[in-house]
Order: structure tokens, then sequence, then C-alpha cells
């Protein structure tokens, strides 16, 4: 159980391009979502973190209009890197959370998409 | 603020020994999560252990065993009968009750050796 999907898992776009990235949780319903971007060699840097229903919230240094995050259901949360330019090349890895596993601050991730703007 | 610190950028263990990877966190909480992810090269991160700081009982899951030291702030991460399909990146992470929120360490390298 407990299986999160993104996709795609990877996207190569022209700068300017925006991209949109999804997060599925496909066993449960995920009334939490979080994104993290991870550098080469680096941890993971919680990006925002995802409510159903309701609007993201952006970690501090996180630009909101840059990145876009849409929760419109309990099994799917979106992220849109709009206006892509190279520096936002990375590594974006989802995650969310099961209310109903005791102790449910357990977080269960997604593959990751590998994002390269040229 | 919360922090945790990861100490040992990378450890190598030969195939079937024990390794240990340690962990240590900064909090003024008093309930908490602690966590141990793995992450191989496929940079799927996967659960290996976790922890509630309530219990005093180490996790243990099959070869894997956490030493829990709540008063020095600790959280090791023991290996044992290490295998080839253990090599990976492993994260050790925080995460105050209640707030649903990860704060991770650097990340120790482990290479497991033939």
């Amino acid at each position: 159980g407990a299986v999160v999907s993104q996709h795609p898992s990877w996207v190569i776009c022209k700068s300017g391009t925006s991209v949109k990235i999804e997060c599925r949780s496909l066993d449960f319903q995920a009334t939490t979502m979080f994104w993290y971007r991870q550098f080469p060699k680096q941890s993971l840097m919680l990006m925002a973190t995802s409510n159903e229903g309701s609007k993201a919230t952006y970690e501090q240094g996180v630009e909101k209009d840059k990145f876009l995050i849409n929760h419109a259901s309990l099994t799917l949360s979106t992220l849109t890197v709009t206006s892509a330019h190279p520096e936002d090349s990375s590594f974006y890895i989802c995650s969310a959370r099961d209310p109903k596993v005791a102790g449910g601050e357990t977080q269960y991730f997604g593959p990751g998409t590998r994002l390269l703007v040229l | 603020a919360q922090t945790v610190t990861q100490s040992q950028p990378e450890m190598s263990v030969q195939e079937a020994e024990t390794v240990t990877l340690s962990c240590t966190y900064d909090t003024s909480e008093s309930d908490y999560y602690l966590f141990w992810y793995k992450q191989p090269p496929s940079r799927q991160m996967i659960l290996v252990i976790r922890q509630e700081a309530y219990k005093q009982q180490n996790a243990t899951e099959n070869r894997f065993s956490v030493n829990f030291q709540k008063a020095a702030k600790s959280f090791s991460l023991k290996i044992s009968d290490s295998q080839l399909g253990d090599a990976a990146m492993y994260f050790c992470a925080y995460s105050a009750s209640g707030t649903y929120k990860y704060i991770f360490g650097t990340g120790t390298r482990l290479k497991v050796l033939a």
C-alpha cells in the first residue's frame, strides 16, 4: 500500500515555457502532499505543503508565482513551474501523507521528476 | 529552529558486515517522530524505519534497527548483514508532532563492498 506516482518522470523544455508535474496517491486519500526539490548530491528541500481544497503553504524563499501548486482532489496535486529558466532545472519530488496510517506523520514519496530547462 | 545533522558524508561496509549511520537532531519539542529513508540510484525515497519519540523501545525492521537516545538527541541506524542492495544515500528526517513537515539531514552515502 501507500503508493505515490509522479508524471512525467522526466521532461525537457525550452526556457520560458511552463511545465506541469502531477503527483497522485494511488491507494489512499492524501489530505496533505508535499513538494520537494533536490539538487545533485544534496538533500531534499521542502518547497511547499499542499492541502486539499486550500491554498498551498510555501517555504521561505520559494516564489509562489513561479511554482504554482494545486491540490484539487484527495489524490492529486500538481506543481506548475511557470516561465521555466535553466536555473529551475532540478529533481522535483512529491510526497503524500496518509492520515489513516497510525502516526500519520509518515510521508510516502513519488519517484520524482527530472526537469531540464534548455 | 529544529536541525538534523548527519556527520558522515560517506560510509563503507563489507558485505555481510554491520554498519551504523549516525544522526543527531536539535529540538525543544517533546513529541516528535524520526525516520530513516533510503534513496538508491533510482532516486526513489524508501522508508526504512520510523521511531516515535514517546516510545522508549528502539524500532526494528528486519536487518535495520535504530539506537534512539532521546536525552542525547541521537538516532543512529544499524544495518546488519549488509547486502549489495543496501548501497544508497540514507537520509535521517525529523518531524514535530502535528506539523507533518520533515526536516532532512544532509545524507550519508553508503557503499557496500563485495
